[in-house]
C-alpha cells in the first residue's frame, strides 16, 4: 500500500477563492509530481519537484503554484480559483531516476461553482 | 516532445474473454515502461514495469506485457478477464535521459458479467 496522502478527497469551492490541496508521502522520496486528470482522459504533468526548494512547471500550463519546504510535503496552491479549474488533482512521489516507479494518492477531485 | 499512444479508448469483454491493450510510445532511447491501473474510486496502482532483460514481463493479478523494441510497442496482456478488472489502464514511459513520466490516455476496460 503507498504511502502518499492527499486532502480533501473532495471539495466544492466558490469563484476567486484561495484553495490549497495537501499532498504528504512518508516514503522520504526525493521527486514529487502533481497531474491534473479530467474524467477519462490522460494524466497531465502541472509541477513537480526534485527535492527541497525545487519547483518545477510541467508540460501543461497551470495557474496554480507549488512549494517543497519539506521532503514529505508538496501542496499546491490556487490563487483566485475558476471554473475552468474544475478536474481531478492527482499527486505523486518516486525516487530520483527514469528506472523508478511512481506512486500515486487517492486524487482531490475539485469543483469550483 | 515524447508522446505515449493507446489503441483503444473504451474496451468490452465478457469474462473469462482474452485481454490485449495496445500501447505506442514515440522514439528517444531508452525507456522504462509501466502499466499502471485505476479502480472506480481508487488511486493509481502499478500493475507492471519493465526496465531490461526479458521482455516478456509478469505482473500483478495474471497481467503480462511484451516490450517489443522494433515496434516501440508494450501492449497489455491477460489470458481470462474477470469481472474485477474493470477499470481504466494507463500506460506510461520514462526515457533514461531523465525525463518525466509520460502517461497515454488510457484504455477505459468494461468486462461484463
Amino acid at each position: 500500500e503507498a504511502d502518499i496522502y492527499q486532502t480533501p478527497r473532495y471539495l466544492v469551492i466558490g469563484t476567486g477563492k484561495k484553495i490549497t490541496l495537501e499532498c504528504s508521502q512518508t516514503m522520504g522520496h526525493d521527486k514529487m509530481y502533481w497531474y491534473q486528470q479530467d474524467p477519462g482522459m490522460e494524466l497531465h504533468l502541472i509541477h513537480y519537484s526534485y527535492g527541497v526548494n525545487s519547483t518545477e512547471k510541467g508540460d501543461l500550463s497551470s495557474e496554480s503554484t507549488v512549494s517543497r519546504i519539506r521532503t514529505e510535503h508538496f501542496p499546491l496552491t490556487l490563487e483566485s480559483a475558476r471554473p475552468s479549474h474544475t478536474s481531478q488533482y492527482l499527486c505523486a512521489s518516486s525516487t530520483q531516476g527514469a528506472r523508478t516507479e511512481a506512486f500515486f494518492g487517492q486524487g482531490t477531485r475539485l469543483t469550483v461553482v | 516532445a515524447q508522446s505515449v499512444s493507446q489503441h483503444n479508448h473504451h474496451v468490452i469483454l465478457s469474462e473469462a474473454a482474452s485481454l490485449e491493450l495496445g500501447c505506442n510510445y514515440s522514439y528517444g532511447g531508452t525507456v522504462n515502461l509501466f502499466w499502471y491501473v485505476q479502480y472506480p474510486g481508487q488511486h493509481l496502482q502499478l500493475l507492471l514495469k519493465y526496465f531490461s532483460g526479458d521482455p516478456l514481463v509478469k505482473g500483478i493479478k495474471g497481467f503480462e506485457a511484451e516490450f517489443i523494441k522494433s515496434k516501440f510497442s508494450f501492449n497489455l496482456r491477460k489470458p481470462s478477464v474477470q469481472w474485477s478488472d474493470t477499470a481504466e489502464y494507463f500506460c506510461a514511459v520514462t526515457w533514461d535521459y531523465g525525463q518525466n513520466f509520460v502517461f497515454g490516455p488510457g484504455t477505459r476496460l468494461s468486462v461484463l458479467p
